[in-house]
């Protein structure tokens, strides 16, 4: 069955940098743009952005440019979120979903952590 | 970007009650409307796509309707497994998200 596994949850110190995987299955991964949504602790969903999974373009959000970055594998059916100059503020549970019509698939989310 | 505003933020309802949720948008969104049940620690699960299309495995009690601008979810008979956060995502453009209802029993 269609699935988004996303890789575990990291703990990092401000300033550095991380990366986090969304593996897709049971699909063509490039018929389907992959978006990104974050979730900080106790709020609400927030969009982020997309990928376009067959140009590699990506749009990002206007809270979301400059430090984030969207990328593919497509030979690994994979797209990533990195986070550059982490902040304390990105501490937050990351999904990814595929855009179909109503956003069916989710991941199972990637927390991450930036503490001093 | 379009603005979803979403009510109530939060409610308590007893079992068996009927529940509906709406959603106001900034603008036309066309039915480009989900609802997602979101449950502590879990991603959310996608129950209606197209304002009024049910997912196929979710339950019947739960319904959407609405066009234009305003949203409705409701839930015809309230069931304990239904506690949670509910959100209203549209996409008809850049997507965003209601604010969230947390739907608690009484």
């Amino acid at each position: 069955q269609i699935q988004l596994v996303q890789s575990g949850p990291e703990l990092k110190k401000p300033g550095e940098t991380v990366k986090i995987s969304c593996k897709a299955s049971d699909y063509t991964f490039t018929d389907y743009s992959m978006h990104w949504v974050k979730q900080a602790p106790g709020k609400g969903l927030k969009w982020m952005g997309w990928i376009n999974t067959e140009t590699g373009e990506p749009t990002y959000a206007d809270d979301f440019k400059g430090r984030f970055a969207f990328s593919l594998e497509t030979s690994a059916s994979t797209a990533y979120l990195q986070i550059n100059n982490l902040k304390n503020e990105d501490t937050a549970t990351y999904l990814c979903s595929r855009r179909d019509d109503g956003f069916a698939y989710w991941g199972q989310g990637t927390l991450v952590t930036v503490s001093a | 970007d379009i603005k979803m505003t979403q009510s109530p933020s939060s409610m308590y309802a007893s079992l068996g009650e009927r529940v509906t949720i709406t959603c106001k948008a900034s603008q036309d969104i066309n039915s480009y409307l989900s609802w997602f049940q979101q449950k502590p620690g879990k991603s959310p699960k996608t129950l209606i796509y197209r304002a009024n299309r049910l997912v196929d495995g979710v339950p019947s009690r739960f319904s959407g309707s609405g066009s234009g601008q305003d949203y409705s979810l409701s839930i015809s008979s309230l069931e304990y497994e239904d506690m949670g956060i509910y959100y209203c995502l549209q996409y008809d453009e850049f997507p965003t998200f209601g604010g969230g209802t947390k739907l608690e029993i009484k």
